[in-house]
């Protein structure tokens, strides 16, 4: 097991920007969920991926998309950047979508200015 | 629209004591509920969960306890111990029709233990 690592810790973008942020889920899992933190405020669904297809979408705009590959990785990209989107971004992988045994990464923070 | 509601943002307990966290959810479709623990600049790891079949599930130092009627669930840490201070995530999970199973989470409590 190699856990979840996510890259890259710290980001610091402008508004109006693109970004994209990575994600190597744990070996043998083969669904991966990304989920926005807002300050002091718990984690929130974005999507989720399942064998490299969007499989469930939280309340977020179409301008966070998402890919998962077939070696375990997954991006999340965010187009436009709002100041708003500036948050904790989780990343986790479990073995398949109906598993609540998710291993979380670290996450990578995005501050948006 | 905050489904699933943590209400105290802090808590400090004593060395040893009994540390009880609280978790209010409005969905009644939620059927399986989880807590989580979150240190700084680490992701959130999974402590304990219940099923909404059941309304108790222990292990070692961790109970948690589910009331369905009052859509209330509790956290038990008993012994608490200094490395139990950290953030902790109540979560809700239920079969909305998707494929994906998402966790809808609380706003978290930080609890501090203190020496």
């Amino acid at each position: 097991e190699t856990g979840v690592t996510q890259s890259p810790t710290h980001l610091i973008k402008t508004r109006g920007q693109q970004v994209t942020l990575r994600c190597s889920s744990q070996s043998g899992h083969n669904t991966v969920s990304w989920y926005q933190q807002a300050l002091g405020q718990g984690p929130q669904f974005i999507f989720q991926y399942y064998r490299e297809e969007e499989n469930g979408r939280g309340n977020f705009p179409p301008r966070f998309s998402g890919l998962q590959f077939p070696n375990y990785s997954s991006e999340l990209n965010v187009n436009a950047l709002e100041l708003d989107d500036s948050a904790l971004y989780l990343c986790a992988s479990s073995l398949d979508s109906r598993n609540y045994g998710y291993t979380f990464g670290s996450g990578t923070r995005l501050t948006v200015v | 629209d905050q489904q699933v509601k943590q209400n105290s943002p802090s808590l400090s307990v004593q060395e040893g004591r009994i540390s009880i966290l609280n978790c209010d959810y409005t969905n009644s479709m939620f059927d399986y509920f989880l807590w989580y623990k979150k240190y700084p600049a680490e992701g959130p790891t999974f402590l304990i969960s219940i099923s909404s079949i059941k309304d108790k599930n222990e292990d070692g130092r961790f109970t948690v306890f589910l009331n369905k009627s009052a859509k209330h669930l509790s956290l038990h840490i008993v012994p608490s111990q200094p490395g139990d201070s950290a953030v902790y995530f109540c979560a809700a999970s239920g079969a909305f029709g998707q494929g994906a199973q998402k966790l809808v989470f609380g706003q978290g409590t930080r609890l501090t233990i203190n020496p």
